[in-house]
């Protein structure tokens, strides 16, 4: 029931291993969004993209790597990743990037459950 | 990123019973936010907040904006189990903060 769509939706990866994670919209957003979510914790944010740019990097290991190909798609390229990095990673857009005094409202896709061994 | 406090962390109630849940910062909020998380789901907006003393109804669900803009509630009237999962706030102002999520408050229902 999400217009936000992700693929896979389970991973199970080695550490040496390099993935991709897909995410896709069709609603016209100008912002998507990257989160990584542990069991029990909230989201937390890793990338923005603003009109396909990359406006926010919080700080994230360079194991993990995004890209916009166009205004509908966002990857997240994975190479050598640990066991700590399994998580569910949500991707979510919302119709105007983060600016401001007011953030839009996010819609969230159903999450990759990744699995590192 | 500035980050609101949610308590308490969990909350267990008989169906039936009413739900609080509370969303609170050391400064003023420029919006609030409120997102729900199924289990094994992925969280979705419930509403956004924006005026002092703000408050809004969803059916069951009451969203409480303070007058100072410095904390924020979500109750629930006569919960069922349709309401369990995580409910998170998040300060919506623009930028990078707006889109730290609070620690959420799990909500689990006994029938």
């Amino acid at each position: 029931d999400t217009e936000v769509t992700q693929t896979p939706k389970h991973l199970v990866m080695g550490m040496t291993n390099k993935k991709s994670l897909k995410c896709e919209q069709h609603m016209g957003h100008r912002a998507m969004y990257w989160y990584k979510q542990k069991a029990k914790k909230p989201p937390e944010l890793m990338f923005v993209y603003s009109y396909e740019k990359l406006s926010i990097n919080e700080s994230v290991p360079s194991r993990f790597s995004p890209e916009c190909p166009n205004s509908s798609l966002l990857n997240l390229h994975l190479h050598a990743l640990q066991p700590e990095d399994s998580a569910l990673y949500l991707c979510a857009s919302s119709q105007d990037p983060p600016s401001g005094t007011i953030n839009e409202k996010l819609f969230f896709g159903s999450g990759t459950q990744l699995s590192v061994l | 990123g500035q980050q609101v406090m949610q308590i308490p962390q969990y909350q267990h109630v008989q169906e039936g019973e009413d739900f609080t849940t509370y969303c609170n910062s050391s400064t003023t909020l420029s919006n609030i936010q409120w997102y729900k998380q199924r289990p094994g789901g992925h969280p979705v907006f419930l509403i956004q907040l924006v005026k002092s003393g703000e408050v809004k109804k969803q059916k069951r669900l009451t969203f409480q904006f303070g007058e100072a803009k410095k904390n924020s509630s979500l109750h629930i009237t006569a919960t069922q189990t349709t309401d369990v999962g995580t409910y998170f706030c998040t300060n919506s102002g623009g930028g990078a903060d707006g889109l730290t999520f609070g620690k959420g408050t799990h909500l689990i229902i006994q029938p």
